[in-house]
């Protein structure tokens, strides 16, 4: 599986934007970039996802850079509510032997807090 | 969005025991659902991928034997952690596909959380 590489932990203060960084410089041809983020005692809830192009939805942006090997979310106003663990996740679509299904293998991520 | 929702969300059982946790895809079919494991100040682990109609396919590590996965519909996959140990303790968590089953987005369920005494 290609591998993504996070900052630990970054901070914010309350409406400011924040920027987070991903390095993904093995990924592949058909991975798509995922971003998902976690609060404590609850699964996981999807941000946003693109393949090469810049990406835009009501929670975030997504700017992939040119040969894909790095992108960045961005939260164009961060709230107290965007305090999480931020992960960046490659998915294969790739049916790998009939096993592989597009599976997603979380790395460490990072710890967004935000101050008020 | 889609909703996908898992019960209990918290169970507390014997050592010995077995606990079955399952997870539903509310608003839509999901031929295939990921099960995760989450310890404590842990990253989620990826346990196994449930196909509908099919056995189960299992990460590297993971017991078979113990972690008993069905995925008897296209709304309904369950996880039997079988014979539970304290150290089973943990956050349980499903994923399901939408509409874009490979590539798109992965919708969560709230977790379980399983202690074992």
């Amino acid at each position: 599986d290609a591998k993504t590489t996070q900052p630990n932990s970054m901070e914010s203060n309350e409406e400011e934007p924040v920027h987070l960084p991903c390095n993904h410089s093995t990924i592949s041809g058909t991975d798509y970039i995922h971003w998902y983020r976690q609060l404590p005692s609850q699964g996981p809830e999807y941000v946003i996802h693109g393949l090469t192009s810049n990406v835009n939805n009501r929670m975030a942006s997504l700017a992939i850079a040119e040969d894909r090997k790095s992108s960045t979310l961005i939260l164009h106003r961060a709230t107290l509510r965007d305090a999480a663990v931020y992960y960046c996740i490659l998915r294969d679509p790739n049916n790998a032997g009939g096993t592989s299904y597009g599976k997603l293998t979380f790395g460490q991520g990072t710890i967004l807090t935000v101050h008020p | 969005g889609a909703v996908v929702s898992q019960h209990p969300s918290w169970v507390i059982c014997k050592s010995g025991t077995s606990v079955k946790i399952e997870c539903r895809s509310l608003d839509f079919q999901a031929t295939t659902m990921f099960w995760y494991r989450q310890f404590p100040k842990q990253s989620l682990m990826l346990m196994a991928t449930s196909n509908e109609g099919s056995k189960a396919t299992y990460e590297q590590g993971v017991e078979k034997d113990k972690f008993l996965i069905n995925h008897a519909s296209l709304t309904l996959s369950t996880l039997t952690v079988t014979s539970a140990h304290p150290e089973d303790s943990s956050f349980y968590i499903c994923s399901a596909s939408g509409t874009s089953r490979f590539t798109g987005e992965l919708f969560f369920g709230e977790g379980s959380r399983l202690t074992v005494l």
